[in-house]
C-alpha cells in the first residue's frame, strides 16, 4: 500500500525551530517529485516547498523562503522539511504530498498530516 | 503569482442534486489543474487532474472540464458521502496555488 507518514509536529516558540519528517512506503520513493502543503486552522490549503526525485531541484513559497529548507534521503524513503525562525503564521497542519509524476504534477498521494504550533 | 478563484465558497445541496464549482485563474494555465475533495481532519484526495482526467478510483459521477483561466468542477448526482469541502490547485507556474475552498453542505 502507498503510504505518506509525518512525524516531527510540535508546540514552539516564535523564533525556534522544528524539523519535519515524512516518511514514505509503497512506491519508488527516489521517481517522484514531492512536496510540503500546509493548512492553517480553519483555512484552505496552501504549497510550502517541493523537491525533485533525486534532490537536485528546490522550490519554495515566498513566505518561507530563506526560512524553511526541504530535503530528501531517498536510502531512508524520507522527506524532511527545516523550518527555522518560526512565526505564529506558520501555525499550521503540514501535509507531505507525493507528485503524480514528476515534480510538475498534480499530488496523488497525502500523510494525515502533523501540527505545527507556534505560541509563546 | 497566479490568482486561483473559486466560486460559490459555500454551497448548500440535496442529495441527487446536480452541482457545479468553477474555479477562475487570473492567467491562463493551460489545463494545469487539479481538484481535491478534503472532509474535515482528514488530507486531501485527488479527484481530477490536467483539468479533465479522473483519478483511479474515484466514482465517475465527479467530471472536469475548461482550459486557460476557466474551470468546472461538476458532481453529477450529489451522493451523502460528497458533503465536503473543494479545492482547486494550478501547478503550471511556481508558486503552486490552490482556490480558497468550497464547501458544500447539505440543503
Amino acid at each position: 500500500e502507498v503510504q505518506l507518514l509525518e512525524s516531527g509536529g510540535d508546540l514552539v516558540q516564535p523564533g525556534g525551530s522544528l524539523r519535519l519528517s515524512c516518511s514514505a512506503s509503497g512506491f519508488t520513493f527516489s521517481s517522484y517529485g514531492m512536496s510540503w502543503v500546509r493548512q492553517a486552522p480553519g483555512k484552505g490549503l496552501g504549497w510550502v516547498s517541493d523537491i525533485s526525485g533525486s534532490g537536485d531541484r528546490t522550490h519554495y513559497a515566498d513566505s518561507v523562503k530563506g526560512r524553511f529548507t526541504i530535503s530528501r534521503d531517498n536510502s531512508k524513503n524520507t522527506l524532511y522539511l527545516q523550518m527555522n525562525s518560526l512565526r505564529a503564521e506558520d501555525t499550521a497542519v503540514y501535509y507531505c504530498a507525493k507528485s503524480t509524476t514528476g515534480t510538475d504534477d498534480a499530488f496523488d498521494i497525502w500523510g494525515q498530516g502533523t501540527m505545527v504550533t507556534v505560541s509563546s | 503569482d497566479i490568482q486561483m478563484t473559486q466560486s460559490p465558497s459555500t454551497l448548500s445541496a440535496s442529495v441527487g442534486d446536480r452541482v457545479t464549482i468553477t474555479c477562475r485563474a487570473s492567467q491562463s494555465i493551460s489545463s494545469w489543474l487539479a481538484w481535491y475533495q478534503q472532509k474535515p481532519g482528514k488530507a486531501p484526495k485527488l479527484l481530477i487532474y490536467k483539468a479533465s482526467s479522473l483519478e483511479s478510483g474515484v466514482p465517475s459521477r465527479f467530471s472536469g472540464s475548461g482550459s486557460g483561466t476557466e474551470f468546472t468542477l461538476t458532481i453529477s448526482s450529489l451522493q451523502p458521502d460528497d458533503f465536503a469541502s473543494y479545492y482547486c490547485q494550478q501547478y503550471d507556474s511556481y508558486p503552486w496555488t490552490f482556490g480558497q475552498g468550497t464547501k458544500v453542505e447539505i440543503k
